[in-house]
């Protein structure tokens, strides 16, 4: 099946440094999710694209949709304590129906 | 804003006995999934029900079923549980129009 890479897997930076992550593929996804999960919770929806190339922001958060459709990167600007926690990226192709495909995850740390 | 609602939040079983997850999804939100994230692993999807029938089948094991019913909830059975099984399970649920899935606060599963 579609295999996602995520990277990197884990992340230590000091509040107020900017974050970028990013997820590549062998297989040509239509749809990326990026998600955050807090421990124990459900993961959050942050971002969702739909189109090669596509540039979507929500707030401090902005990630793009690969022109190859094989990758998506996210990055974070001035971090803040709160942004701790696991972040997935997550993706439909063509062939695999509704169901998603997860990265393995970032694991961030933002040291105040 | 109406989120995902799963029950329970926890659960302990002993091993080869039943449990019985549920998930109602956001209001109009006509497909569920189920997910299985067990511990420091991304999530993996189970199964997927589109208007009370089954559209994608992924990694669910024979022992376990699910349904969705009229009022669009969902609920997964597992039987004979297995030490194994302990893990975090997520329900999410979107339209089948713009399939972006919101995922609740998951059920933890722990058999002893």
């Amino acid at each position: 099946g579609q295999q996602l890479n995520q990277s990197p897997q884990s992340m230590f930076i000091q509040e107020g440094e900017d974050v970028s992550m990013n997820c590549t593929s062998s297989s040509i996804f239509n749809t990326w999710l990026w998600y955050k999960q807090d421990p124990g919770e459900g993961p959050v929806l942050l971002i969702a694209l739909y189109k090669a190339g596509e540039l979507t922001s929500n707030g401090r958060l902005t990630a793009q949709f690969g022109i190859t459709r094989k990758d998506s990167f996210l990055n974070i600007s001035a971090s803040i304590p709160s942004d701790v926690g696991i972040y997935f990226c997550a993706g439909r192709t063509e062939t695999s129906g509704s169901r998603l495909t997860f990265g393995e995850g970032t694991q961030l740390t933002v040291n105040p | 804003a109406a989120g995902v609602i799963q029950s329970p939040r926890h659960l302990i079983k002993e091993k080869r006995e039943t449990a019985t997850l549920k998930c109602y999804p956001i209001p109009r939100h006509d497909t569920v999934y189920w997910y299985q994230q067990g511990p420091g692993q991304d999530p993996q999807f189970l199964i997927s029900f589109y208007e009370k029938m089954q559209s994608d089948k992924g990694s669910i094991p024979d022992r376990f079923s699910a349904q969705q019913f009229s009022d669009y909830h969902s609920e997964l059975n597992m039987s004979s549980l297995e030490l194994g099984d302990s893990a975090l399970y997520f329900c999410a649920s979107s339209t089948r129009l713009q399939e972006t899935q919101y995922f609740g606060p998951g059920t933890r599963l722990l058999v002893l």
